[in-house]
């Protein structure tokens, strides 16, 4: 059990730039999730897949948000034209198929756009 | 929809004190619930579990958590507090294997 490894661990953007994330979950889990944390709040969901589909996507997501697991390993999360509220630090977990698994996230990718 | 809540922002307390971190939920059906721990500049980690059963629930280093379900609460105990049990604290509730809902947080400061 290597852990969730996300890369990179600080990017910083300016606005209107697109950005890319890559989450790569513990091997033997088929679950991986996407959050968002921002100071002072807890994680907000954002999507979810279970091997390569994506199951549900929050509806407060933006339409400049997209996800992929196309061979259901990693993970990519791309922000296109990002804005100042985009900020924040964006984390990625993966559990078992267990409907009792607890997740497993990793260090997290933050994000800064100027 | 299902939700948590987190009263208390901060909680102190005296190494060697028990501790309490308050955790009340709502959720349809049959709630899975969690807690979690983040230390600084580390992601969060699992400490806990109540999936159904026994409503005492032990788990990582010495922290328990009472179910209670007529109060929809799930509190995070530990008889005797370190200092190195200082951080942030996170109640999460997952209806089924989907998506979790969590808290914005407690931060635990225990002094020496």
């Amino acid at each position: 059990d290597t852990g969730v490894s996300q890369d990179p661990r600080h990017k910083i953007t300016k606005r209107g730039q697109n950005v890319t994330f890559r989450c790569d979950p513990i091997s033997e889990h088929n679950r991986l999730y996407w959050y968002r944390q921002t100071l002072g709040q807890g994680p907000e969901f954002l999507t979810y897949f279970q091997n390569e589909a994506q199951l549900e996507k929050s509806r407060l997501l933006s339409d400049r948000f997209s996800a992929e697991r196309p061979k259901g390993s990693f993970s990519t999360l791309e922000i296109q034209r990002t804005e100042q509220g985009d900020s924040a630090m964006y984390l990625c977990a993966s559990s078992s198929r267990d409907l009792n698994s607890p997740l497993h996230f990793g260090n997290g990718t933050r994000l800064t756009v100027t | 929809a299902q939700s948590v809540a987190q009263p208390e922002d901060q909680v102190n307390v005296a190494e060697g004190n028990p501790l309490t971190v308050k955790c009340t939920y709502s959720v349809s059906g049959n709630p899975y619930l969690f807690w979690y721990v983040q230390y600084p500049n580390r992601g969060l980690q699992f400490l806990l579990k109540y999936i159904t059963g026994d409503n005492l629930v032990k788990g990582s280093y010495g922290f328990e958590a009472e179910f209670n379900k007529s109060q929809t609460s799930f509190h995070l105990k530990k008889p005797s507090a370190l200092v190195s049990d200082s951080a942030l604290y996170f109640c999460a509730v997952s209806p089924n294997a989907g998506k979790s809902t969590f808290g914005d947080g407690t931060t635990l400061t225990v002094k020496p």
